[in-house]
């Protein structure tokens, strides 16, 4: 079983639309998540963190069951400019954070 | 601007040759990470790095050295050992107190022909 693992996409969605990614870790002891925002052969940006029970940055949402061993994103009022691939981040302590594969989403007209 | 740069961006080689990777930030991080990215595959941590003068393994180091002579600079070499090196290699850095928000470079994109 792979430490990190994300829905298996791709997503294809309308505009406006409100989608969500799923990641599960199985390290119990993994100490703070994040999803990052991939763009096509680019590098990786922090999209958010997750540190608590979760937490809202404008359309995107985040979300920590630590007894599920899983987090989620959701945007809303998808737009075309959030067509990327997203990738869910788990540090299991100090300085080693697993990535998981990544979920592409496509916003489509 | 502070950031991560890597060179070269774009990188072609012969098998059987050792390349080296280039990697400066000027963010005065104290840590920082070399990854590698395959197709439709997440990042592999490669080395990482706390201090100057020191660094530690991660999940795929075998075929690569790194060395931190400099807080800004953490230069990777993929040696000739390593059996399948054609990937995607991104440099990041952390301040540390955070270990899990990372900072990326725009990554050098290696081709072993």
């Amino acid at each position: 079983r792979k430490e990190v693992e994300q829905d298996p996409g791709p997503f294809n969605v309308p505009e406006g639309a409100t989608v969500a990614f799923n990641c599960t870790y199985s390290n119990s002891a993994s100490q703070s998540f994040f999803w990052y925002r991939q763009d096509c052969r680019k590098e990786p940006k922090l999209l958010m963190s997750v540190y608590s029970s979760g937490n809202e940055d404008g359309r995107f949402t985040a979300q920590l069951n630590r007894a599920s061993q899983y987090i989620s994103l959701l945007i809303r009022d998808s737009k075309l400019s959030d067509s990327a691939t997203y990738l869910c981040a788990v540090n299991t302590g100090g300085f080693k954070t697993i990535f998981g594969a990544g979920t592409r989403l496509f916003v489509k007209a | 601007d502070g950031g991560i740069t890597q060179s070269p961006k774009y990188l072609f080689r012969k098998e059987g040759q050792n390349v080296t990777l280039s990697c400066e930030q000027n963010l005065n991080h104290d840590a920082m990470y070399w990854y590698r990215q395959d197709p439709g595959q997440g990042l592999r941590l490669i080395y990482y790095s706390q201090i100057v003068n020191d660094f530690q393994k991660g999940d795929i180091a075998e075929g690569y050295s790194v060395s931190r002579e400099k807080k800004e600079s953490f230069p990777l070499t993929v040696t000739s050992a390593q059996k399948n090196p054609t990937a995607f290699y991104l440099c990041a850095s952390s301040t540390g107190s955070h270990g899990g928000e990372l900072f990326f470079g725009e990554g050098s994109r290696l081709t072993v022909l």
